[in-house]
């Protein structure tokens, strides 16, 4: 069975500085990865997916994430923080084989960015 | 284009009640999915339906919960006999045959009293 890991609850950092959102992930084979924000009240909003290729994807509002798979890790990374990215997050995955793509979530991550 | 709807918003129900949700996936896509987010149990799946072949149930939590999808579009998930730990909020999600990313609904929050 898959496992997502988020060790943080929550992370904080003021505006203008990088910030890092830690994901690991425990799943047989090759998985596909995914990030999703959750705003107050809404669903989820896709962010971005690796499935392939160049381990540093690039995904809406200026994230990134890389794929590291020797520590299994997809850590969600941004250059520049900014207030309104303040919302929970969640990191995902989907095993290769599994032709269905259901989503095995982490526990989310509240990111405060403050001004 | 608009996105995946779901109805209602909000639904509160008393124990031992049946209640019907409602999702509208995005036009064209094929595959439709069911979660549930609770507190307690994180995300979810739930339900999984991809065009005309059998739903995987296997994430459903008891033989209370079921679903169906109708024409290959609209989707309703049903509880029967509703107990205080449904209460959670129920999230729709579709994707395009040959795409990976799901798009989500904004859920409903169902609340048993």
């Amino acid at each position: 069975a898959q496992s997502v890991a988020q060790p943080e609850d929550q992370v904080n950092v003021a505006e203008g500085n990088p910030l890092t959102v830690k994901c690991t992930y425990s799943v047989s084979g090759n998985p596909y990865l995914f990030w999703y924000v959750q705003y107050p009240n809404r669903g989820l909003q896709f962010l971005l997916k690796y499935i392939t290729g160049d381990n540093l994807v690039k995904g809406s509002y200026g994230f990134e994430a890389e794929f590291n798979k020797s520590q299994t890790s997809f850590h969600l990374k941004k250059p520049s923080a900014l207030v309104s990215d303040s919302a929970l997050y969640f990191c995902a995955v989907s095993p290769r084989e599994n032709a269905g793509n259901m989503l095995t979530f982490g526990g989310g991550t509240r990111l405060m960015v403050k001004p | 284009g608009a996105g995946v709807s779901q109805s209602p918003s909000n639904k509160v129900t008393e124990k031992g009640k049946d209640v019907e949700l409602r999702c509208d996936p995005i036009s064209g896509h094929t595959a439709l999915y069911w979660y549930r987010q609770s507190l307690g149990q994180g995300l979810e799946f739930l339900i999984y339906f991809q065009g005309n072949s059998a739903p995987d149930k296997s994430g459903l939590p008891s033989d209370r919960f079921s679903a169906e999808r109708t024409g290959g579009s609209v989707s309703t998930l049903t509880i029967q006999r509703t107990q205080q730990e449904d209460s959670a909020v129920y999230l729709c999600a579709s994707r395009l045959h040959d795409s990976y990313e799901q798009y989500f609904g904004p859920g409903t929050r169902l609340t048993v009293t």
